[in-house]
């Protein structure tokens, strides 16, 4: 079955820096990758999303993430972060095992943008 | 844009009590889901439901059921609440297909005492 890690449960990063949150999967021979972000008391928010094509996707808000089958990786950036993206970020991969439409969600990822 | 609309924000029930947690979507999506939220635990899937009167187990759907009548509408429920219920829940939707994103409520927050 297919599993999906996020290995920073927390990012602290200054206003205007870069920043990288870090998304790794199971294998498989056919994935579709998904980041999506929770502000506070919402619900979530789909940032962008890896189908096929371009290794290299771009999101809403700035965003993008760059897919590495190799690595297995599918990792999230942003050159530079606003007091605003402030949240919780989640990276899904959506199921082929079961023959179902389940996604499979990391543990999630704060991120917390420091003035 | 899809909107998919939980019932209530909060909620705070008794330990024992039925409780139904509803979810609305308007975009006609075949597949209707319900996850926990739990601080370090993410999101965990509770039941879905991939067409009208369907649906199937997922990872944690001990203490709870679902009721799919229509279309649109995906219920929740807890047949005896217990205080380890205590979560925050969301509703998602999608259309047909793996890569269809899924869209979400924006949560029940529920507090058992």
């Amino acid at each position: 079955a297919q599993s999906v890690t996020q290995l920073d449960s927390q990012v602290p990063v200054f206003e205007e820096a870069p920043v990288e949150l870090r998304c790794n999967y199971s294998s498989s021979v056919s994935v579709y990758l998904f980041w999506y972000v929770q502000y506070p008391n919402q619900g979530l928010q789909l940032l962008l999303k890896y189908l096929s094509g371009s290794t290299l996707v771009k999101g809403i808000n700035g965003f993008e993430a760059e897919f590495n089958k190799s690595q297995t990786s599918f990792h999230l950036r942003k050159p530079s972060v606003h007091i605003s993206d402030t949240a919780e970020y989640f990276c899904a991969v959506s199921d082929d095992t079961s023959g179902t439409y389940k996604y499979i969600f990391g543990t999630g990822t704060r991120l917390k943008v420091l003035a | 844009d899809v909107k998919v609309t939980q019932s209530s924000r909060y909620l705070v029930k008794r330990t024992g009590e039925k409780v139904f947690l509803e979810c609305v979507q308007d975009m006609d999506h075949e597949n209707m889901f319900w996850y926990r939220q739990d601080p370090g635990l993410g999101l965990r899937l509770i039941y879905f439901s991939y067409d009208v009167k369907m649906k199937e187990k997922g990872d944690i759907p001990e203490g709870y059921s679902v009721s799919r009548e229509k279309k649109e509408r995906f219920s929740l429920i807890l047949e005896s609440a217990s205080t380890n219920q205590t979560s925050m829940y969301l509703c998602a939707s999608s259309g047909l297909g793996r890569s269809r994103p899924q869209h979400f409520g924006d949560g029940t927050r529920l507090s058992i005492l």
